[in-house]
């Protein structure tokens, strides 16, 4: 696609239960990052994926987390049994060699936990 | 641990200024450098990518400089305009995948 799109773009949810969060990064970035910006804060590394595999999790903030991404394409955020502290906008981004390896960030995905 | 730092965290100016923001990083073997804008309930944009090789990029009234020895990247943007006003944020990559950043300059430019 044109640019990095996410999906929910606005999440309003009950606590306890459980949300996806969906990324589809520009085509053939290899390269895709989840990062986790509370309200007024900085930006928070979670997880970073080269093509299916993620060497480097250690971002993920408890094992309530979880991302998976498959075809070296789409991606998903897992957030299991939400806490009213993970209400937050919840990056992506993805870049790749055809693109000078550049960040190019999706709108985000507005999670706000009730 | 590759630690970013930007100063000032918040900068008022007059319209017109040339102005410019700092970033510093702990650990110089990185990859590259990116600085980005980000406005008020936005995601990031891209302003300027500076891979390790180079000393500096420029994109109309935007120039980044990166002096990987000293650890530090300035972003500077002549005569400023009120649509500049945002939060302006460094990233930094390091070897190790992750790309680290700094908490941001928070600019508001008057008209």
């Amino acid at each position: 696609g044109a640019g990095v799109s996410q999906s929910p773009s606005n999440k309003v949810t009950e606590k306890g239960k459980d949300v996806e969060l969906r990324c589809d990064p520009i085509s053939g970035h290899t390269a895709l990052y989840w990062y986790r910006q509370r309200l007024g804060q900085g930006l928070e590394f979670l997880i970073y994926f080269q093509g299916n595999s993620a060497p480097d999790k250690s971002g993920l903030p408890s094992d309530r987390f979880s991302a998976e991404r498959t075809g070296e394409s789409v991606s998903t955020l897992t957030i299991q049994r939400t806490q009213q502290e993970d209400s937050a906008v919840y990056l992506c981004a993805s870049s790749g060699e055809s693109s000078g390896n550049t960040i190019y960030f999706g709108e985000g995905s507005w999670l706000t936990v009730v | 641990k590759q630690e970013v730092t930007q100063i000032p965290a918040a900068l008022s100016v007059p319209e017109g200024e040339n102005l410019v923001l700092n970033c510093s990083f702990t650990d110089s073997a990185i990859y590259n450098l990116q600085w980005f804008r980000q406005d008020p309930g936005k995601g990031l944009t891209s302003l300027l990518l500076i891979q390790s090789s180079q000393r500096e990029q420029t994109s109309g009234r935007l120039n980044a400089s990166l002096d990987k020895s000293s650890g530090r990247s300035t972003l500077y943007i002549a005569a400023s305009q009120p649509g500049d006003s945002a939060t302006y944020l460094c990233a930094v990559k390091s070897g190790g995948f992750k790309t680290i950043f700094g908490a941001g300059t928070r600019l508001f430019v008057k008209a």
